[in-house]
């Protein structure tokens, strides 16, 4: 059963708009969320967090909105640019105090020039 | 250098062969990690390691080992391998502290069992 989900597989957007990346989850519990990226032959690199406390956190281009009633958050990339073309994993840290990872099962952002 | 490093990057081998990745971190983090990433699938940890003396089974850890040398050491085994162990396999760390410590990645091992 799937904990944490990335339902859409892949997305294109244009250099300059807005990306949002979004992520569902079932677990109410969960303590963080994180979202990373990855390019191909490299591993995830950590982008930008949130606490379960918050609804949103910023940094740079990258903001992050969690909506802890709908069990949902999003990442958004403003504005876009090519270099930001990757596997944008959504995770959440599980609860109990070993924050272990369970991740989404990923999204390809495309940015288009 | 790297900072988390995986050796080898690509391995092709037989099924039933005994194989180790190995995974090597110059952060100084207690923390460390395997996981596995296969399509569609996302990453799913198999094991991990709070410091030298502490081993704990992740959400997949069936047919695979562990070894914790030292703080910057970590490697995984598969003692005999099987075709459905092809995979990305990713080493990471982290340290101590709360959830929003992230966790660092090596780039990772292609393993394929023929």
């Amino acid at each position: 059963d799937q904990q944490v989900k990335q339902n859409s597989p892949s997305l294109s957007v244009q250099e300059g708009r807005i990306s949002i990346l979004n992520c569902d989850y079932t677990n109410s519990m969960f303590d963080y969320f994180l979202w990373y990226k990855k390019y191909p032959a490299e591993g995830p690199t950590f982008l930008i967090s949130i606490s379960s406390i918050k609804d949103k956190n910023e940094d740079g281009r990258f903001t992050v909105f969690l909506n802890k009633s709908a069990k949902h958050l999003s990442l958004h990339i403003v504005p876009s640019q090519p270099g930001d073309s990757a596997v944008y994993f959504c995770a959440a840290t599980s609860p109990g105090g070993t924050y272990k990872y369970i991740f989404g099962t990923g999204t390809r952002l495309k940015v288009l020039a | 250098d790297a900072d988390v490093t995986q050796t080898p990057r690509n391995r092709i081998t037989k099924t039933g062969k005994r194989i180790m990745l190995e995974c090597s971190q110059t952060k100084g983090h207690d923390r460390m990690y395997w996981y596995r990433q296969d399509p569609g699938l996302g990453l799913r940890l198999i094991y991990y390691s709070f410091d030298v003396k502490d081993i704990n089974k992740g959400e997949i850890s069936d047919g695979y080992s562990v070894s914790r040398q030292a703080q910057a050491k970590f490697s995984l085994s598969l003692e005999s391998a099987i075709p459905n162990q092809t995979a990305l396999y990713f080493c990471a760390t982290s340290e101590h502290g709360t959830g929003d410590q992230p966790q660092h990645f090596g780039d990772g091992t292609r393993l394929s069992i023929l």
